[in-house]
């Protein structure tokens, strides 16, 4: 079966700092690999998606995420945090042996401190 | 261009009451789905469905009931809603499937009381 953990249920970064959001996966085939973020009482934003190709994938806001399939995991990367970056970031697989089901993580709340 | 909404925004039911949430997108998308989400625990998919006239069962589909009537609607029902059904209710479409990206609506609070 398939399933996403995010290890960290909060991540605290000073703005100006490097950030990272861990995931990591488990499916029985290639992954399609997904993160969205959530602010205060809205819904999911697409960030980034991994599907095949470079490990590297560049989305928006400036947020990139590494594709690394040894040790399964996807992690979320941004150079320079933003307090504007403050909200709940989900990571979210599909399997495509396990049809429409698309697995999401716990969360991680990210905090950036002026 | 409306994306994906959501009726209503918040609702409050007494167990064993019925209600039905809408979901409406206006991007032609052939997939779409209702989540939950509860604290610690990400969104789980409680029903989708990959085209009109169609519905499928997900993670967690015990006690509700969807249609699909309309391409463009998709309707969550809960019989006789029950505690364990409180909750954040979201909607999401896609214009097809496994490797495409989901738009969201903004979410249904639902406490049932």
């Amino acid at each position: 079966a398939q399933s996403v953990a995010q290890p960290e249920d909060q991540v605290n970064v000073a703005e100006g700092n490097p950030l990272t959001v861990k995931c990591t996966y488990s499916v029985s085939g290639n992954p399609y690999l997904f993160w969205y973020v959530q602010y205060p009482n809205r819904g999911l934003q697409f960030l980034l998606k991994y599907i095949t190709g470079d490990n590297l994938v560049k989305g928006s806001y400036g947020f990139e995420a590494e594709f690394n399939k040894s040790q399964t995991s996807f992690h979320l990367k941004k150079p320079s945090a933003l307090v504007s970056d403050s909200a709940l970031y989900f990571c979210a697989v599909r399997d495509p042996y396990y049809g429409q089901n698309f697995v999401f993580g716990p969360g991680t709340r990210l905090s950036v401190l002026p | 261009n409306a994306g994906v909404t959501q009726t209503p925004k918040f609702r409050v039911l007494k167990t064993g009451q019925s209600m039905t949430l809408l979901c409406a997108q206006d991007m032609n998308h052939e997939y779409m789905y209702w989540y939950r989400q509860d604290p610690g625990m990400g969104l789980r998919l409680i029903h989708y469905s990959v085209g009109e006239g169609t519905t499928a069962k997900g993670e967690v589909p015990d006690g509700y009931n969807v249609s699909r009537l309309k391409k463009q609607n998709f309707l969550l029902g809960l019989e006789s809603a029950a505690p364990s059904q409180t909750s954040v209710y979201f909607c999401a479409s896609s214009v097809s499937a496994m490797a495409d990206t989901q738009y969201f609506g903004p979410g249904t609070r639902l406490t049932v009381l």
